[in-house]
């Protein structure tokens, strides 16, 4: 979906290494949510946000932190990257709407810790 | 707690109708969702169906829910090649914003 980009696509890098992922989105939803998929596991939410100021963690937050910078951006970071954090991680938006809320998803970041 | 839960794998030839299942414990569910991954990209929606409703159907998609035995299905008439990919079914309740998603289907079609 290209209204939801992410960057970068694919990094490579060390143990140790604090990487952050960037996401933004022109759909003007409200709410956007960072994923980690890995072989057999499916979709692990890590965290969510449903506005600027409101920012919860996802199943499996541990490692990682988040900041919503707008209501465009959402960035992931992982302060001190380990190799089991090598993943592909996923991006998604939705509006606001307790109803119908697919979500929208971005086409992914390949990660790598060596 | 929530939990969807989809078989892994299904194997199809060219022409056949694939059918693709799905269950679900919370029957608090308001929609339930089916995602298509291709390799290398991200999830792109194919079609939804409200838990109100027993079908939805979509060109060569039909969606079928039974909600007595939480059980949802997605049948592609005219499997092609093409639709080659994983495919999630994924469920959202009205009190929160998420959505719980099955582990995929990875479906592979032989010429």
């Amino acid at each position: 979906d290209a209204d939801v980009t992410q960057t970068p696509r694919n990094r490579i890098t060390k143990t140790g290494k604090r990487i952050m992922l960037e996401c933004s989105q022109t759909k003007g939803h409200d709410r956007m949510y960072w994923y980690r998929q890995d072989p057999g596991l499916g979709l692990r939410l890590i965290y969510y946000s449903f506005d600027v100021k409101d920012i919860n963690k996802g199943e499996i937050s541990d490692g990682y932190s988040v900041s919503r910078q707008a209501q465009a951006k959402f960035s992931l970071s992982l302060e001190s990257a380990i190799p089991n954090q090598t993943a592909l991680y996923f991006c998604a938006t939705s509006a606001k709407d307790r109803g119908n809320q697919p979500q929208h998803f971005g086409d992914g970041t390949r990660l790598s810790i060596l | 707690g929530e939990d969807v839960e989809q078989s892994l794998f299904l194997s199809v030839r060219e022409g056949d109708s694939s059918v693709i299942n799905c269950t679900y414990t919370d029957s608090s569910s308001t929609y339930l969702y089916w995602y298509k991954q291709e390799p290398g990209a991200g999830l792109q929606l194919l079609t939804y169906i409200f838990s109100n409703m027993d079908m939805k159907q979509d060109q060569r998609l039909t969606v079928l829910l039974n909600k007595k035995d939480k059980h949802l299905s997605l049948r592609i008439a005219d499997t092609q090649t093409g639709d080659s990919a994983i495919y999630f079914c994924a469920e959202s309740f009205r009190s929160q914003g998420n959505l719980i998603f099955g582990k995929g289907t990875k479906l592979s079609v032989k010429p």
